[in-house]
């Protein structure tokens, strides 16, 4: 157990459908982050949220929207995706300036658009 | 060239194998290394921090070489579970101090 916590765990969802990815960490981390992973790709960079304040926007497209309410929270609103977003979603998060800064992720959001 | 570069592998090792991977990094202003440890389908897990005079860590030793701009991972008498993809991963204050992740390598022990 890493300190981050996901739901859910699994999506289905249609390209017309609306639905939210929700991240909580217990670390008392003041950074979070959403990472999307294709298959047979490296992690990649979606959105930094640090202090709360969104600090990078990794030319996402507008389908997906974030939010983080405070530093112990993130969301990734998803609304008219593509089948081509089909992957595996990943929270993070970690302590911005701590010693010896490392990332924690969540266990992940599997994620199918049909 | 890509930021992070790693052994493209897969390595298919028998048990008790030695096995090394190596990674590259493009950005010479990278301050913090790490190894991942990323099952299939599952989240990655830090591995082990790698400090610029080696570290260890039981079977597992990293080294950085910031001339070269390289990174290895040893690991020694491969165990089974040892089988899952590892991932480079460096920081560096230009990137935003975003953490930027290697493809992997994957490794498999086999009985």
């Amino acid at each position: 157990e890493t300190g981050v916590t996901q739901t859910p765990r699994h999506l289905v969802m249609g390209m017309t459908n609306k639905k939210s990815l929700k991240c909580e960490q217990h670390l008392g981390h003041n950074a979070m982050y959403w990472y999307k992973q294709s298959a047979k790709k490296p992690l990649e960079l979606m959105f930094v949220y640090s202090l709360e304040e969104r600090v990078e926007n990794n030319s996402v497209p507008s389908r997906f929207s974030p939010e983080c309410p405070n530093s112990s929270h993130l969301f990734l609103h998803l609304h008219t995706l593509q089948p081509e977003d089909s992957a595996l979603y990943l929270c993070a998060s970690s302590q911005v300036r701590g010693i010896n800064e490392k990332l924690f992720f969540g266990s992940g959001t599997q994620l199918s658009v049909l | 060239r890509k930021e992070v570069e790693q052994d493209p592998g897969p390595f298919n090792v028998p048990e008790g194998a030695t096995v090394a991977f190596n990674c590259t990094y493009s950005n010479s202003a990278s301050q913090s290394f790490f190894w991942y440890r990323q099952d299939c389908r599952k989240e990655p897990k830090l591995l082990m921090s790698v400090y610029s005079s080696g570290n260890e860590d039981g079977r597992f030793t990293a080294q950085l070489n910031r001339a070269s701009q390289y990174i290895s991972l040893l690991i020694r008498d491969s165990k089974l579970s040892d089988s899952a993809t590892y991932l480079c991963v460096v920081r560096a204050a230009n990137y935003g101090q975003n953490f930027v992740f290697g493809p992997g390598t994957r490794l498999s022990v086999l009985p």
